[in-house]
């Protein structure tokens, strides 16, 4: 069965600092993988997703992610990061079928410093 | 253009009672639809989807239930209700196909007192 990991529970960084998040994942065949963000009491919206083709890949509000099969992750960054920025991240990775069953990190959350 | 609703928002329960969220999509036709559930430091998990009227999956067994009884509506139920059924509930659509377009509801606090 899939699964997937984000280490850093909260990162705190400054308004203008560049911003890495850390997500690792174990699937046994190609993922599909996702980023995506949660504002406080709301729902997820996708950043980006990767199916196949060019390991980087860019998303939405300036993000991009990196797809590393040697190491299992799917790291998303961003150059600078903006105080609007503030949320919870989640990395999920997609199981292939039919379903389109999504499992979920357990998120990052990112403050930012003005 | 496609939407997702869920209700209510926020709901307080007693510890016993029965629970009713409901989420419909109005805009598509049979999509695949999702109930996740959030607790702090948990991440998201799957608790049902459905790929169509009737077919339900559960992927945690739990006191809770899942029904379909429509083809954009889908309900997530209980009998009776425990403190760890407490969290952030998601309901969520793709329209299926391979795309994984996830689309989420606003979600629904419960807290069982």
């Amino acid at each position: 069965a899939q699964s997937v990991t984000q280490p850093d529970i909260h990162i705190t960084v400054s308004e203008g600092a560049s911003l890495e998040l850390r997500c690792n994942y174990s699937y046994g065949a190609t993922p599909y993988l996702f980023w995506y963000v949660q504002s406080p009491g709301q729902g997820l919206q996708l950043l980006l997703k990767y199916f196949s083709g060019d390991t980087l890949v860019q998303g939405i509000k300036g993000f991009e992610a990196e797809f590393k099969r040697s190491q299992s992750s799917f790291n998303l960054r961003k150059p600078s990061v903006h105080w609007s920025d503030a949320a919870e991240y989640f990395c999920a990775v997609g199981a292939q079928g039919g379903s389109e069953k999504l499992v979920f990190g357990k998120g990052t959350k990112l403050t930012v410093n003005p | 253009s496609q939407t997702i609703h869920q209700w209510p928002a926020t709901l307080v329960q007693p510890v016993g009672s029965p629970l009713s969220l409901e989420c419909t999509v109005e805009g598509t036709s049979n999509p695949n639809l999702y109930w996740y559930r959030q607790a702090a430091g948990r991440g998201l998990q799957l608790l049902f989807y459905s790929v169509g009227i009737g077919q339900i999956s559960s992927e945690v067994p739990q006191n809770l239930s899942a029904s379909r009884p429509q083809d954009r509506q889908f309900i997530l139920s209980s009998k009776k209700l425990l403190l760890s059924d407490s969290g952030f509930y998601l309901c969520a659509w793709t329209p299926g196909g391979g795309d994984y377009g996830y689309t989420f509801g606003s979600g629904t606090r419960l807290t069982v007192v």
